[in-house]
């Protein structure tokens, strides 16, 4: 079965560190691939996505992603936290038709 | 005014009452999407639909019923609410056509509470 996993459900940083939040997902064929955001009290919203072309893509908030085909990867990186980067973060595939599945997300707590 | 919304946003309720979860949205998107979102399972798809007319069950669909009543209109039903379905609620939606790739729009979100 298709599949989304989050190594981390947890992750304690320091204001200006780096982040790197990892996303695998099982599945061969061609898929679309998303970074989602949860900020505390509020819905989720769209951080970055990647349909084709270069596999590193840059989304809001100085955030990128970077796509790698042979490990069925989907990494997501800031070079310097915020705290208000605060928030739980979710990772999420679609492989075509109209189901997306979603990791069980990150928890972010960035420390001031 | 919010693209996506859900009402009530909180909800305390009792084992076996029926219980109804309302999300309207204003982007005109044909699809709408109903998920629950528990700690450490992240979001599952409940029911999803195409149109007015297409409903469909998602991966964890036992224990609810939903209705498009419109094509901004997307509720869902417990008939009979459990402890078990204690969670958050969000409804979503996205553009037409062929969905992969597609944003998907997120409510606010409903609490639900079974007692």
């Amino acid at each position: 079965a298709q599949s989304v996993s989050q190594h981390n459900h947890h992750v304690i940083l320091s204001e200006a560190a780096s982040l790197e939040l990892g996303c695998n997902y099982s599945y061969g064929g061609t898929v679309n691939l998303f970074w989602y955001v949860q900020y505390p009290g509020q819905h989720l919203q769209l951080l970055l996505k990647y349909f084709s072309g270069d596999p590193l893509v840059k989304g809001i908030k100085g955030f990128e992603a970077e796509f790698i085909k042979s490990k069925f990867s989907f990494n997501l990186r800031k070079p310097s936290v915020q705290w208000s980067d605060t928030a739980e973060y979710f990772c999420a595939v679609n492989t075509g038709g109209f189901k997306t599945i979603f990791g069980a997300g990150t928890r972010l707590f960035v420390k001031a | 005014d919010a693209d996506v919304t859900q009402t009530p946003r909180n909800r305390i309720t009792k084992t076996g009452k029926r219980i109804m979860l309302e999300c309207s949205q204003t982007k005109g998107h044909d699809r709408m999407y109903w998920y629950r979102q528990d700690p450490g399972l992240g979001l599952r798809l409940i029911y999803y639909s195409f149109d007015v007319k297409d409903i469909n069950k998602g991966e964890i669909s036992d224990g609810y019923s939903v209705s498009r009543q419109a094509q901004a209109k997307f509720s869902l039903s417990l008939e009979s609410a459990i402890p078990n379905q204690t969670a958050l609620y969000f409804c979503a939606t996205s553009e037409p056509g062929t969905s992969r790739g597609k944003e998907q729009f997120f409510g606010p979100g409903t609490r639900l509470t079974v007692l």
